[in-house]
């Protein structure tokens, strides 16, 4: 159990639907970060947040939004979905630093039908 | 943005054979991690990797990192179907703040 929970583990949603992914992170990171996997583009960097802002920003679609709020929880809220979407999200925390260690929580599998 | 490239993508070996795999780039990292994720699971840290030329042992895995902090490799001896997952090698990038990346991985399946 790496300590980070993320919920829910599986959803299945319809195009153009709307869904939050929710990231509580281990006691005591301050950064969240966010990543998309699917099986041919690995695992793709979204955003991070560090203690409630926005620290740096990967590939992630206009579409896609994410906030950390002040219990230091994380949610993802993805929009206008489409079937491209379907992949594994996963959160990870870390304490800061040049010799960060990330830890995973274990992902939501997102569907898109 | 710096990259990190691993090769190879995919491996197939018989049980009780040696392995290497590898983790390039053309940045230096600060430091590098190694994590191995298995199917529907979220990677799992192995080992961090600081000084250039570090060798780090974990059991049957040896990690190095190059003495230029540029790559680094994962030799495993002995290898168990048990050691079955996907490799990946991430790096803190010097151009932002604290940004984890990630290389795509090396699929290893061993087989009995």
């Amino acid at each position: 159990d790496s300590g980070v929970t993320q919920t829910p583990k599986h959803l299945i949603t319809a195009t153009g639907q709307r869904v939050t992914l929710r990231c509580s992170p281990r006691s005591g990171d301050l950064s969240v970060y966010w990543y998309q996997q699917s099986l041919d583009q690995g695992l793709q960097f979204l955003i991070q947040y560090y203690n409630g802002e926005e620290r740096a920003k990967g590939n992630i679609l206009e579409r896609f939004s994410a906030q950390q709020f002040p219990d230091l929880h994380s949610e993802l809220n993805l929009s206008s979905l489409e079937l491209g979407d379907s992949a594994l999200y996963f959160c990870a925390s870390s304490v800061e630093g040049a010799y960060t260690e990330a830890f995973f929580g274990q992902g939501t599998r997102l569907t898109v039908v | 943005t710096q990259l990190l490239e691993q090769s190879p993508q995919f491996l197939s070996i018989q049980e009780g054979e040696n392995l290497t795999v590898y983790c390039n780039s053309s940045s230096v990292f600060s430091s590098l991690q190694w994590y191995r994720q298995e199917p529907g699971e979220g990677p799992v840290l192995l080992v961090t990797v600081v000084t250039g030329g570090e060798v780090k042992k974990l059991k049957r895995l040896t990690f190095q990192f190059g003495d230029a902090r540029k790559d680094s490799s994962l030799h495993i001896t002995a290898a168990q179907p048990g050691d079955t997952g996907l490799y990946l090698c991430a790096g803190v990038d010097g151009g932002s703040q604290g940004n984890l990346i990630f290389g795509k991985g090396t699929k290893l399946s061993v087989k009995p």
